[in-house]
């Protein structure tokens, strides 16, 4: 099976720098990713990492390292609409076969989220 | 462009009762998901449609059934409602077996069970 394991809460103040850490143990990987969430919101995209290293995207940046089993999340010069809820994913990808088709699906695995805090 | 539409957004149901919550996309995806987020909690696979035609179980099937009416829709059904099944669903979308799988979520449906 799948596990990931990320903090559950974070607090810090506007224009701060927060890292969230998420390790996974897994039967199969293809990369990580990070969704933001905000309250009574739906997930949105953040990054996706297939491979080792640092992928960065605006103020937000993402960290993979495939033999440690470890990722983070880096959101930089915080500000308060960046409070929400933030979801670490590894990426199961899977063959599946019907009706004559030979197609392919990603099945997401989540962690079970940081709620970052950002504070004036 | 809508993306991923989920209805309904809110529900309240009795113990034993049906229910079918329907989605659709109209960004042309081959794969759709359906997740469950209980209060505080992450996400969990319940079943996906890797194309028209296949469905497959993930993590927390059962009470569940699904069916991929077309390309564009899939939908939950709810047989026999239970209390533990009162949660927020997440229909998704995306692009079939690319290397950088980016989900699409609707708003989600609040289902209580009483």
């Amino acid at each position: 099976g799948q596990s990931l394991e990320q903090p559950s809460e974070v607090t810090a103040v506007e224009g701060a720098i927060v890292q969230i850490n998420c390790t996974y143990q897994t039967s199969g990987f293809y990369g990580l990713s990070w969704y933001q969430q905000h309250d009574g919101g739906a997930p949105t995209f953040l990054s996706y990492n297939a491979l080792d290293g640092l992928e960065e995207t605006g103020r937000f940046s993402s960290f993979l390292s495939r033999s440690d089993s470890y990722g983070y999340l880096l959101l930089q010069e915080l500000q308060m609409k960046d409070s929400a809820s933030y979801f670490c994913a590894v990426d199961d990808y899977k063959l599946s076969f019907g009706a004559g088709i030979k197609a392919a699906g990603n099945k997401l695995t989540f962690g079970g989220g940081t709620r970052v805090l950002v504070k004036p | 462009n809508a993306g991923v539409t989920q209805t309904p957004k809110f529900q309240v149901l009795k113990t034993g009762q049906s229910m079918t919550l329907q989605c659709a996309q109209d960004m042309n995806h081959n794969s759709m998901y359906w997740y469950r987020q209980d209060p505080g909690m992450g996400l969990r696979l319940i079943y996906y449609s890797a194309s028209e035609g296949t469905t497959d179980k993930g993590e927390v099937p059962n009470g569940y059934n699904v069916s991929r009416l077309n390309k564009r829709e899939f939908s939950l059904r709810l047989e026999s409602a239970a209390p533990s099944q009162t949660s927020v669903y997440f229909c998704a979308s995306s692009e079939v077996a690319g290397t950088n799988e980016k989900l699409f979520f609707g708003s989600g449906t609040q289902l209580s069970v009483l």
